[in-house]
């Protein structure tokens, strides 16, 4: 099996830059996809692959990967930023699984 | 417009049965697999399983196989979840997911599941 570890909780003030990671074994492997999760709402894909945007997500978005860890950079945060992030990716170990990181909460002061 | 629509929130008593279901539209419903993500009271995300619709294959995390079945009618575009008996510990948000290329770019509405005696 496959474990993704995230803090659980990161704070960015207005406007300034922040990063979100996420360490596994399987990122060795694979790349993260990133989610975000607003209150009372579904998932909304944010980042996936290398470093690719779906449409209609702002190009302050982006993402990064080292070893066993993948970042997901927020440059010029805003206050709809605020919000619950998720790192994915497939498991490491061969097994047709998927597996989500711990959650991140995100404050914008 | 590509959508998935899911059932209505359900109020379950400990040991009933259950299934809930999530209807893909505005697309081709069995050139994707559509997966089941849980999501616990106040926790995070979890991946529960998925399934090929053209042919119904699916496949389990460990920690849910043999809890839940992961099943499809393509004749209706519909994918479905299903319990035999129900615990407490079911309680929880459940989401179906479309997979494509780039990911999990397309989720249900989300149902609600509460059980509680």
């Amino acid at each position: 099996s496959s474990e993704l570890t995230q803090d659980p909780a990161v704070s960015v003030a207005l406007g300034q830059t922040v990063r979100i990671t996420c360490q596994g074994d399987s990122l060795r492997s694979y790349y993260a996809s990133w989610y975000q999760q607003k209150p009372g709402q579904a998932p909304v894909l944010v980042i996936y692959g290398k470093n690719n945007r779906p449409s209609g997500i702002p190009d302050r978005f982006s993402g990064s990967s080292s070893g066993n860890t993948a970042s997901l950079t927020i440059t010029g945060a805003q206050a709809e930023d605020e919000a619950d992030y998720y790192c994915n990716s497939r498991d490491s170990s061969g097994n047709p699984y998927w597996v989500f990181g711990g959650g991140t909460k995100l404050t914008v002061l | 417009e590509v959508q998935l629509v899911q059932s209505g929130a359900e109020v379950k008593k400990p040991g009933e049965s259950l299934r809930i279901s999530c209807k893909g539209s505005g697309y081709s419903f069995t050139s994707y697999w559509i997966s089941w993500v849980r999501q616990m009271p106040g926790k995070g995300l979890e991946w529960m399983g998925r399934i090929d619709p053209s042919d119904s294959y699916t496949n389990y995390s460990p920690s849910f196989q043999g809890h839940v079945t992961i099943s499809a009618d393509k004749s209706i575009s519909t994918a479905y979840l299903q319990w035999s008996s129900l615990k407490a510990s079911d309680t929880a948000m459940y989401y179906c997911a479309r997979r494509d290329s780039s990911g999990w770019s397309t989720w249900g509405q989300g149902t609600l599941v509460t059980v509680s005696s």
